[in-house]
C-alpha cells in the first residue's frame, strides 16, 4: 500500500528559508501536492507537481522532485510569521481518485 | 463566496447519538469527498462521490453513511456516535474524479463525542 512520510517539526527564524521534506512509497504517484492548514482552519493547497517533473517554482515557493529515491520537498523562500502552520504532503496514484496525505509538518517561524 | 462549506463548524454530542453533517460545493465540480483528521492531525480519506455516485468507500464502520443528493452536495449520516468518532471532518471537491487534480476543501466540522 502507499505510504507518506514527514517530519513532525521544523523551526526557523523569519527571512531565513523553510524546507519541507517528505518521501513516499508508491512509484505510481501521478500527483503530488503541498498542503497548507493554519490552526482551526481548513487544508489550503499551496502548490503540486506532476510526476513527469522535477521542479517546480511559484513565487517564494520551489518544489522539488527525486522520483528515483521518491523524495519531495517545499522550499519556503524569505518565510514569514504568517508562514507557520502544519504543511501536509499528498499523493494521488494512477486509477485512484483520492489524496493519500503524510502526518504533517508543523512549521515555526520565530521573529 | 464560499468555494466548499460544511455545516455545523462545531458539533458537541453524546455516545449513541445520530447526527449529520452537511456539505455543499459551488464550483461546479462532480467529484466529492469525505475526510477524516484524527487527533494526531492525520487525515485520511474516507468517501469519494462522483457525479451523485460512490466510487471509493475505505474501511469505514457502515455507521458512517454519506448521501448525495445531487453533486453540489455530499452528507455524512453518522449513526450510533462513539468516542472514538471525535475528530474533524473535512468535505473536498475536484473537477476530475480520475486524477484528483486540485482539491477544495471545506473549513472543517469539529465533532466531540462525550
Amino acid at each position: 500500500g502507499e505510504d507518506v512520510e514527514q517530519s513532525l517539526f521544523l523551526s526557523v527564524r523569519e527571512g531565513d528559508s523553510s524546507v519541507i521534506n517528505c518521501t513516499y512509497t508508491d512509484s505510481s504517484s501521478t500527483y503530488l501536492y503541498w498542503y497548507k492548514q493554519e490552526p482551526g482552519a481548513g487544508l489550503q493547497l499551496l502548490t503540486y507537481i506532476f510526476s513527469n517533473m522535477d521542479m517546480k517554482q511559484d513565487q517564494r515557493l520551489t518544489v522539488l522532485l527525486n522520483k528515483k529515491d521518491k523524495h519531495l520537498s517545499l522550499r519556503i523562500a524569505d518565510t514569514q510569521t504568517g508562514d507557520s502552520a502544519i504543511y501536509f504532503c499528498a499523493e494521488i496514484y494512477s486509477g485512484y481518485s483520492t489524496l493519500t496525505f503524510g502526518k504533517g509538518t508543523m512549521l515555526l517561524v520565530s521573529p | 463566496d464560499t468555494a466548499v462549506s460544511q455545516t455545523p463548524k462545531y458539533l458537541v454530542t453524546q455516545m449513541g447519538n445520530d447526527k449529520s453533517i452537511k456539505c455543499e460545493q459551488n464550483l461546479g465540480h462532480d467529484t466529492m469527498y469525505w475526510y477524516k483528521q484524527d487527533s494526531k492531525k492525520f487525515l485520511k480519506i474516507m468517501f469519494s462521490y462522483n457525479n451523485k455516485e460512490l466510487i471509493i468507500n475505505e474501511t469505514v464502520p457502515n455507521r458512517f453513511s454519506p448521501k448525495s443528493p445531487d453533486k453540489a452536495h455530499l452528507n455524512l449520516h453518522i449513526n450510533s456516535l462513539e468516542l472514538g468518532d471525535s475528530a474533524v471532518y473535512f468535505c473536498a471537491s475536484s473537477q476530475d474524479g480520475v486524477s484528483g487534480y486540485e482539491q477544495y476543501f471545506g473549513p472543517g466540522t469539529r465533532l466531540t463525542v462525550t
